[in-house]
C-alpha cells in the first residue's frame, strides 16, 4: 500500500541557511500534518492542512512556512536555520471519515543545522 | 486537550502478553482514546483507537474503563517487533486534528 513519502531523508545545512522539506501524503488523503521531534524528545505538533487551507498552528516558529499544494502534496520552509532547529521532522496525512481521523506517519526527515 | 500519564518504561518476555495502561482523567466525553507507536529511528504508527467500548484490531486491544477516566492497551502476544514507545492520546471529535504526545511508554521486550 502507498505510503507517506518525505524528502529529502537527511538534509545538512549550516546556521542561518535554508531549508524546504517536502511530504507526499497518501492518495485521497485530504489532510496534512507536520511535527518536529528534537533529540530524546516526543513529537510536537507545528502545523496542519485541510484541503490546501490551514486548519491548525501549533508550536512553529515565525521562521518557518508551509503550504499545501493543489496535488496535495506539501512543502515546509524553514529560514534562518538555528542549531535547535536540528531534529526529526515528520509529515503526516489522513482522510477525514468516521470521526477517527487516524493519522499515517512518514519516515521523516533528519535535519541537522551545523 | 486532556493530560495522560502512562509508567515511563515497561518490560516483557517475547510470547507474553502485555498491558500497556493510561490515565486520562480529564477526558471529555466525546474525545476518542487513540494509541500510536513509535519504533526506533520509525515515525509514530497508528495501533487503535475507541470511545467508550472494548476494542479489537489485528494489532491489539484496548480496554477502556467504565468511567473512561482509564485505558489499556493490550498486546496479547508480544514480539521484538513490538519494542517501541507507546502513546495514550485523546483527541476530540470534530475538533484539532492535531496529535498531542506525551511522555510515553518505552516498553523493552526480551528475548
Amino acid at each position: 500500500a502507498a505510503g507517506v513519502i518525505q524528502s529529502p531523508r537527511h538534509l545538512i545545512k549550516e546556521k542561518r541557511e535554508t531549508a524546504t522539506l517536502k511530504c507526499y501524503p497518501i492518495p485521497r488523503h485530504d489532510t496534512v500534518y507536520w511535527y518536529q521531534q528534537g533529540p530524546g524528545q516526543d513529537p510536537q505538533f507545528l502545523i496542519s492542512f485541510y484541503e490546501k487551507m490551514q486548519s491548525d498552528k501549533g508550536s512553529i516558529p515565525d521562521r518557518f512556512s508551509a503550504q499545501q499544494f493543489s496535488d496535495y502534496h506539501s512543502e515546509l520552509n524553514m529560514s534562518s536555520l538555528e542549531l535547535g532547529d536540528s531534529a526529526l521532522y515528520f509529515c503526516a496525512s489522513s482522510v477525514r471519515r468516521g470521526g477517527s481521523y487516524e493519522q499515517y506517519f512518514g519516515p521523516g526527515t533528519r535535519l541537522t543545522v551545523t | 486537550d486532556a493530560k495522560t500519564t502512562q509508567p515511563n518504561s515497561m518490560e516483557s518476555n517475547e510470547e507474553e502478553p502485555v498491558h500497556l495502561p493510561c490515565n486520562h482523567s480529564t477526558i471529555s466525553g466525546t474525545d476518542y482514546i487513540h494509541w500510536y507507536r513509535q519504533l526506533p529511528s520509525q515515525g509514530p504508527e497508528y495501533v487503535i483507537h475507541g470511545l467508550t467500548s472494548n476494542v479489537n484490531n489485528r494489532m491489539a486491544s484496548l480496554a477502556i474503563a467504565e468511567d473512561r477516566k482509564s485505558s489499556t492497551l493490550i498486546l496479547h502476544r508480544a514480539t521484538l517487533r513490538d519494542a517501541a514507545v507507546y502513546y495514550c492520546i485523546p483527541r476530540r471529535q470534530g475538533g484539532s486534528e492535531k496529535l498531542v504526545f506525551g511522555k510515553g511508554t518505552k516498553l523493552t521486550v526480551n528475548p
